[in-house]
Order: C-alpha cells, then structure tokens, then sequence
C-alpha cells in the first residue's frame, strides 16, 4: 500500500534552516508528481511546492519561493523540502503528497501523516 | 490567485442526516475541484477529484457535483466516522488554492 513518511521536522530559530524528507513506498515513486503542504496550528491547508516526476520541474508558492528548496532522489525514493531563513509565519505542519495520474493528475490522492516545524527564538 | 470559498463554515448533524456543503471558486476553474477531509490531529485524506470522482477506497456515501465555479459535496447518511473538517481545493490554476473549510459536529 502507499505510504509516505515524513520526518525531520523540529524546534528552529528565526533564521535557520532545516531539511524535511519524506519517504515514499509501495508505488513506482519515479513516476509520479510530489508536493509538500502545510497547515498552521489551527488554521486551514496551505500548499508549498510542486516537484516533477523526473525533478525538473518545481512550482513554489509566492510565500517560500527564494528560501525553499524542494528535490527529489528517485533512487531512493524520497522527497525533500530544504527551508532556509525560516520564519515565525513558516510555523506548521508540513505533509509530503502525491498527485494523481490520469484524470487525477493535479491534485492530490495520498498524503504522508505530516511533520511538525516550530520557528520560535 | 483564485479564491475558495466554502459555506457553512461549520454545521451541527445527527447521525443518518445528508449533509451538503458548498464550495465557490472567484472564477471559473472548470471541473478541477477537489475535496479532503480532515479529523483533528490526523492527515487530511483525498475524497474526491474532478468535481465528482470518487478516490480510491473512498464509500460512495461521499459525492461531489459542480462545474465552473460552483460545487457541492453531499454525505448522504452521515455516520460518526464522518465528523470531521471538508475543504475544498482547485487545481485548475497555479498555485492551487483551498476553501477555509466546513466543521462537520455531532448535534
């Protein structure tokens, strides 16, 4: 079954940095879109960035674009989100996603179970 | 950017009630209208795609109308299981953009 775990999310300073990954399984990973969303504590869904199948292709939302950088390493199956000069407002759980193909491609069809990032001083 | 709009914000119903809930887009986005649900503290989990297409596994219970920039998400009998958050999301354009949400509570 598919599965997406997400981990190193973590307590951060304004102004620091941290690498979320996130480790796909039970699916051809190499052959589909990921995205990362987020949601702040108590508030609604927030999409953050979109990466191709291959890697070539990324899509960033306006409030991250310049200090996040989303990759992927198909070999190892896993998605990642480096996020540099966090701030307050990046406070959030962070979910890795998959899109969907065919006549679901463009949105969503499994989420991982999401990872915690604190910005606080 | 397109925004979502969702109405109610939240309502109360009993077990076995239908439930419907409405999703506005500021312009059209054709059928590229997604809903998700959420309980608290847990993932959200994808319901439907293109308007009214059913995700994998998901009980025909859910179903979803609408085109262009009005559509709506219907629960036909609700059961506990069902009380969550709904929100609805286009992928028409970038970035793709989600409804504020509706509170589904037990009454």
């Amino acid at each position: 079954q598919v599965q997406l775990v997400e981990s190193g999310g973590g307590l951060v300073k304004p102004g620091g940095s941290l690498r979320l990954s996130c480790a796909a399984s039970g699916f051809t990973f190499s052959d589909y879109y990921m995205s990362w969303f987020r949601q702040a504590p108590g508030k609604g869904l927030e999409w953050v960035s979109y990466i191709g199948s291959s890697g070539s292709t990324m899509y960033y939302a306006d409030s991250v674009k310049g200090r996040f950088t989303i990759s992927r390493d198909n070999a190892k199956n896993s998605l990642y989100l480096q996020m540099d000069s966090l701030r307050a407002e990046d406070t959030a759980v962070y979910y890795c996603a998959r899109l969907g193909q065919l006549a679901a491609a463009g949105t969503t069809d499994y989420w991982g179970q999401g990872t915690l990032v604190t910005v606080s001083s | 950017d397109i925004q979502m709009t969702q109405s109610p914000s939240s309502l109360s119903a009993s077990v076995g009630d239908r439930v419907t809930i409405t999703c506005r887009a500021s312009q059209g986005i054709s059928n590229y209208l997604a809903w998700f649900q959420q309980k608290p503290g847990k993932a959200p989990k994808s319901l439907i795609y293109a308007a009214s297409s059913l995700q994998s596994g998901v009980p025909s219970k859910f179903s979803g109308s609408g085109s262009g920039t009005d559509f709506t998400l219907t629960i036909s009998s609700l059961q506990p299981e069902d009380f969550a958050t709904y929100y609805c999301q286009q992928y028409n354009s970038y970035p793709p953009t989600f409804g504020p949400g509706t509170k589904v509570e037990i009454k």
